[in-house]
């Protein structure tokens, strides 16, 4: 069972290019989550999608950052006209979105963004 | 404001010796969950703990909740290199899940 997957594992954009990362979650999961982490720093959230819906997109910033989980394929998280503040790690994690249940998060490996 | 504070937010000790780390906060959660997340990595779950005063053993880690699901401590008995990361809390509560910013923790060999 493969876990979850992010691609690119490393991107660098020019100030003003945009941003496409992908993530695929764990077989089986219907719940998405992005979070961004600056070095030495924990997880900051920023938004919470289930298939073709946003749950929680309070921790996004209200302009240039978007995210989608289509029916099909993978979730992406979008940043455009990208400046240096977007250099980050940005993390997405899984659940089965259990009813009711304990919601374990499981990660992907990351993906470094850094803006030139 | 934090809801997850985790203590201390940085430690550095010898092998063979024994710590504990602390996440603490004023709301109840209905699960608390450990991660570890090495330099260049995802976060790793270690373990969930759901009910008050649970006690969780994973190898020379214990994990603890609290009686009121508030508060959660992580020990590790004879610390070893390997250890070493960043050890984060996340609360569940509702449909979200909150982290601390984590414990930075470095075993010398």
């Amino acid at each position: 069972n493969a876990g979850v997957m992010q691609n690119p594992r490393h991107l660098v954009r020019r100030r003003g290019q945009e941003a496409r990362l992908r993530c695929s979650p764990m077989k089986g999961h219907s719940h998405v989550y992005w979070y961004r982490q600056l070095p030495e720093e924990g997880l900051k959230f920023m938004v919470y999608l289930q298939k073709e819906n946003i749950i929680d997109e309070s921790g996004m910033p209200k302009e240039r950052f978007s995210a989608e989980f289509p029916k099909e394929g993978p979730s992406i998280l979008r940043i455009q006209q990208v400046v240096r503040g977007d250099s980050a790690a940005y993390f997405c994690a899984s659940s089965p979105g259990l009813a009711g249940g304990m919601n374990e998060q499981f990660f992907g490996p990351g993906t470094r963004l850094t803006v030139l | 404001t934090q809801l997850l504070e985790q203590s201390p937010q940085f430690l550095s000790i010898q092998e063979g010796e024994n710590l504990t780390v602390y996440c603490n906060s004023s709301s109840v959660f209905s699960s608390l969950q450990w991660y570890r997340q090495e330099p260049g990595e995802g976060p790793v779950l270690l373990v969930t703990v759901v009910t008050g005063g649970e006690v969780k053993k994973l190898k020379r880690l214990t994990f603890q909740f609290g009686d009121a699901r508030k508060d959660s401590s992580l020990h590790i008995t004879a610390a070893q290199p390997g250890d070493t990361g960043l050890y984060l809390c996340a609360g569940a509560r509702d449909d979200k899940i909150i982290f601390g910013k984590g414990t930075r923790l470095h075993i010398l060999p």
